[in-house]
């Protein structure tokens, strides 16, 4: 299995709504990351997991809130988010860093994300 | 800050010319990735340099590392319809804890 699955594909969510994004990998990779894209732009990098422990919160607002329970699960909860937070939610995977070689990173396909 | 400058931003050709993409920054990079990015989906890994002054080749793609470790380039060959995409280059910065940072990134048409 060479792919990282992102669920749902699609989300429109008000702006008083909870929700989860959902990300799996079985790659055995150990680092896992959250990217925002917008249209036209990069992506932007807002959370990285290595070993499941947060390593880096690019500041990103408290409205998001990731989490990963285990080695292959990464979520992204998210709580009264504003219509500028609609975007492309990219998530990947790779070989932690500190393994000695320079991965190359897996994304999945992204949930797009509408706040209304 | 790192900031990745990649240029050009948009480029439109016609099938069967050749063309370069440029990625460059003032921080010296662990590694630097070149994707690529169709609509709707997520960047796809084309390659990964490591080495200042690497060269690597991916059928019509050529790649290039350059020896400081600062810039790159990406030079495609007689381009094809199928070509047609964002191409976007990422700088990884290991000893920030394993960053992967990208260019603004370039939209390339290639008209039959």
């Amino acid at each position: 299995d060479t792919e990282v699955t992102q669920t749902p594909k699609h989300l429109v969510m008000g702006m008083t709504n909870k929700k989860s994004l959902k990300c799996e990998q079985h790659m055995g990779h150990r680092a896992m990351y959250w990217y925002k894209q917008k249209a036209k732009k990069p992506p932007e990098l807002m959370f990285v997991y290595s070993y499941e422990k947060l390593s880096i919160n690019e500041s990103v607002p408290s409205r998001f809130s990731p989490e990963c329970p285990n080695s292959s699960l990464l979520n992204l909860h998210l709580h009264a988010l504003q219509p500028e937070d609609s975007a492309l939610y990219l998530c990947a995977s790779s070989q932690a860093p500190g393994t000695g070689t320079n991965y190359g990173y897996t994304f999945g396909s992204g949930t797009r994300l509408t706040v209304v | 800050t790192q900031l990745l400058e990649q240029s050009p931003q948009f480029l439109s050709i016609q099938e069967g010319e050749n063309l370069t993409v440029y990625c460059n920054s003032s921080s010296v990079f662990s590694s630097l990735q070149w994707y690529r990015q169709e609509p709707g989906e997520g960047p796809v890994l084309l390659v990964t340099v490591v080495t200042g002054g690497e060269v690597k080749k991916l059928k019509r793609l050529t790649f290039q590392f350059g020896d400081a470790r600062k810039d790159s380039s990406l030079h495609i060959t007689a381009a094809q319809p199928g070509d047609t995409g964002l191409y976007l280059c990422a700088g990884f910065f290991y000893n920030q804890g394993g960053k992967l940072i990208f260019g603004q990134g370039t939209e390339l048409s290639v008209k039959p």
